[in-house]
């Protein structure tokens, strides 16, 4: 079966500070790995996806197969980035579904 | 930039009652999708669509459930006797070939 796990359902860090959203999954087979963000009042949309390598207003996430983990990161937490992260699992070479972790509310204090 | 369009954003009803939650998705999409998120809880996969067809559903995409493409730009996901557990909100999301999903604003169901 495919699992996300979202340990924290609610982060709170300092302006400035790194931040690091936990994300782990359980799947058989390879997955593709997504971060979706939710800032308030506005759709889901997305942050990163794994295989794109890319960073995206300073976060960046590294799949862990070892670990099975793809844990977002952001050295300096600005105020804009508050708002609700959920991290996906989408099985390779199947269907298009994604599955969600619970999501972590994230917010920066000034 | 084009997006995900959903109506109504609220939607009242009764249980027992059926309900039609429409949804345009971004217009060379060929995959579409509907989830809910119960309040409170995960965001939940119900079904993709694609080719006419339905591609996959999950567990609770059950007999009460089902979903159209009515004409060249509308994806409906109908509720034939709505029950007060549909109470949740339900998202419509599009893909191409690039896989990234866009999703919608939501329609936020309510039965009573």
């Amino acid at each position: 079966a495919q699992r996300v796990t979202q340990p924290e359902k609610l982060l709170s860090v300092f302006k400035g500070a790194p931040v690091e959203l936990k994300c782990n999954y359980s799947y058989s087979g390879s997955p593709e790995l997504f971060w979706y963000v939710q800032y308030s009042r506005q759709r889901l949309q997305l942050l990163l996806r794994h295989i794109s390598r890319e960073s995206i207003k300073g976060f960046t996430a590294d799949l862990n197969k070892g670990e099975t983990s793809f844990h977002l990161k952001k050295p300096f937490a600005q105020e804009e980035d508050s708002a609700m992260y959920y991290c996906a699992l989408k099985p390779l070479l199947r269907a298009q579904k994604l599955v969600f972790g619970q999501g972590t509310r994230l917010t920066i204090n000034p | 930039e084009p997006e995900v369009t959903q109506t109504p954003s609220h939607q009242v009803t009764q249980m027992g009652q059926e309900v039609i939650l429409r949804c345009v998705p971004i217009s060379n999409h060929l995959y579409f999708y509907w989830y809910r998120q119960i309040l409170g809880q995960k965001v939940e996969f119900l079904v993709s669509f694609y080719n006419n067809e339905i591609s996959e559903k999950s567990e609770i995409f059950d007999d009460q459930f089902s979903v159209e493409r009515p004409d060249g730009s509308n994806f409906t996901l109908k509720i034939r006797s709505t029950k007060l557990e549909d109470s949740a909100m339900y998202f419509c999301a599009s893909s191409g070939q690039g896989n990234e999903q866009y999703f919608g604003p939501g329609t936020r169901l309510t039965v009573t």
